[in-house]
């Protein structure tokens, strides 16, 4: 299976919270991201948190780490438009360089 | 400050031509990535380097696949000769080396090989 999964679509009214899924399989996983791309540009990094926090939150978004179930998620409050992109989850090591290994991406469609 | 920027943004060549995708990290980075994202395989790490010297091309499809880095501010990724199954998507990314620095993405090149 894949390192780190995701689930390709999520449709979400404008307005509502958006709350987009990861899971990864290494457990000495060191930091967790999230980035997001928009269409024809590359990936931007949205936040990150290290293996040793449970939460952390910035303006409209909050990320929940649950180290246990090696379980990540992403909240977007207050969902707009223009938050419609790809949402990629990512995960790094030591042991891996630091290199990121990457999900598929969820597609986030926001109507309205 | 300029992110990392690639070019051409768009490349349509026939089959059999050869292809230069190129790319300028962000100045100070001293890791950079070319990656190739499609549809099927999603987003995958083809090379890195590190100070300019390839460190891992276990991600590279075929010998048909190039990369160099003659200096800090320049690389390139050569296709020689191209194939229609390489059309994607190819980014560039660079960063800080080691420990938590995150990768900062160029905006791509849409190769399509005819």
């Amino acid at each position: 299976g894949e390192d780190v999964e995701q689930s390709l679509f999520l449709s979400v009214r404008e307005g509502d919270s958006s709350v987009i899924n990861c899971t990864y399989t290494d457990s000495s996983s060191t930091y967790l991201y999230w980035y997001k791309q928009e269409p024809g540009a590359g990936l931007q990094l949205l936040t990150y948190i290290f293996s040793n926090m449970d939460m952390k939150q910035d303006q409209r978004l909050t990320v929940l780490l649950n180290k246990k179930d090696k379980h990540l998620s992403l909240r977007i409050a207050d969902t707009q438009t223009g938050d419609s992109a790809i949402y990629f989850c990512a995960e790094s090591r030591s042991g891996g360089s630091y290199i990121p290994t990457f999900g598929r991406g969820t597609s986030l469609i926001v109507h309205p | 400050d300029a992110g990392v920027i690639q070019s051409p943004r768009h490349e349509v060549t026939e089959m059999g031509q050869e292809v230069t995708l190129r790319c300028k990290p962000i100045s100070g980075h001293n890791s950079l990535f070319w990656y190739r994202q499609t549809m099927m395989r999603g987003l995958e790490l083809l090379i890195y380097f590190n100070n300019n010297v390839p460190i891992d091309d276990s991600g590279m499809p075929e010998d048909r696949f190039s990369a160099k880095m003659p200096n800090a501010s320049f690389s390139t990724l050569k296709i020689q000769p191209s194939e229609p199954r390489d059309s994607a998507v190819y980014f560039c990314a660079s960063s800080l080396m080691g420990g938590n620095q995150p990768q900062h993405f160029g905006d791509g090149t849409r190769l399509s090989i005819l």
